[in-house]
């Protein structure tokens, strides 16, 4: 599975919108982008994946360049409950059958 | 969706004692389960994929004696961290994939804290 690469922290006032970006200049052709994130000592939570195209869901949005380079993850109204580590992941197979490799995340912190 | 649970939530032992970690999927059947370990302030790291009815395949550098792994129903798989010391102490999640879902479920955790 292929590297990504995400800022280790980041703010965002409650009310707006929080745009966590992801690195993974190496991604192959046939690897999606997953979402995840992690409230404080619980497990982790899916959000949203893709290929290429745009997506969303009632939780997130997810943008992909059209180079497939980089992407981000849109929560358009945070909370300060999305105060959490979000994991950016880039995995070989759609399927939920498959292991998931986490990297170090971004902490967000939803500021009042 | 589907649910995933652990038990017990958190456990203290006193080190050399074995401690014994369930997963559960609660609606949905799992032939495959996954196990991690995170340590405060760092990143889930996967420990072993749990099989139904075979052994467990762990990740390098994981004592498949220390961590033994049961994957006896397509329901329940089972982590026993054997002879537990201090540096034992971690959380421990499991996940399972389930038909026609595309992402993982993960547990909500086990705290062990061994003394």
């Amino acid at each position: 599975d292929a590297k990504t690469t995400q800022p280790p922290s980041m703010d965002c006032a409650e009310g707006r919108a929080a745009n966590l970006p992801c690195n993974h200049s190496t991604i192959s052709g046939n690897e999606y982008v997953y979402w995840y994130r992690q409230i404080h000592s619980q497990g982790p939570q899916y959000i949203i994946h893709g290929l290429k195209n745009n997506e969303t869901n009632e939780m997130a949005s997810l943008i992909i360049t059209e180079d497939r380079k980089s992407s981000t993850l849109i929560l358009p109204h945070a909370t300060l409950r999305d105060t959490a580590v979000y994991y950016c992941i880039v995995r070989a197979v759609s399927g939920g059958y498959q292991k998931v490799t986490f990297g170090t995340g971004t902490k967000l912190q939803v500021i009042p | 969706g589907a649910v995933v649970s652990q038990h017990p939530s958190r456990v203290i032992c006193k080190s050399g004692t074995s401690v014994k970690i369930e997963c559960r999927s609660l609606d949905f059947q799992a032939t495959t389960m996954f196990w991690y370990r995170q340590f405060p302030k760092q990143s889930l790291m996967l420990m072993a994929t749990s099989n139904e009815g075979s052994k467990a395949t762990y990740e390098q550098g994981v004592e498949k004696d220390k961590f033994l792994i049961n994957h006896a129903s397509l329901t329940l798989s089972t982590l026993t961290v054997t002879s537990a010391h201090p540096e034992d102490s971690s959380f421990y999640i499991c996940s399972a994939g389930r038909g026609g879902y595309n992402e993982q479920f993960f547990g909500p955790g086990t705290r062990l804290t061994v003394l």
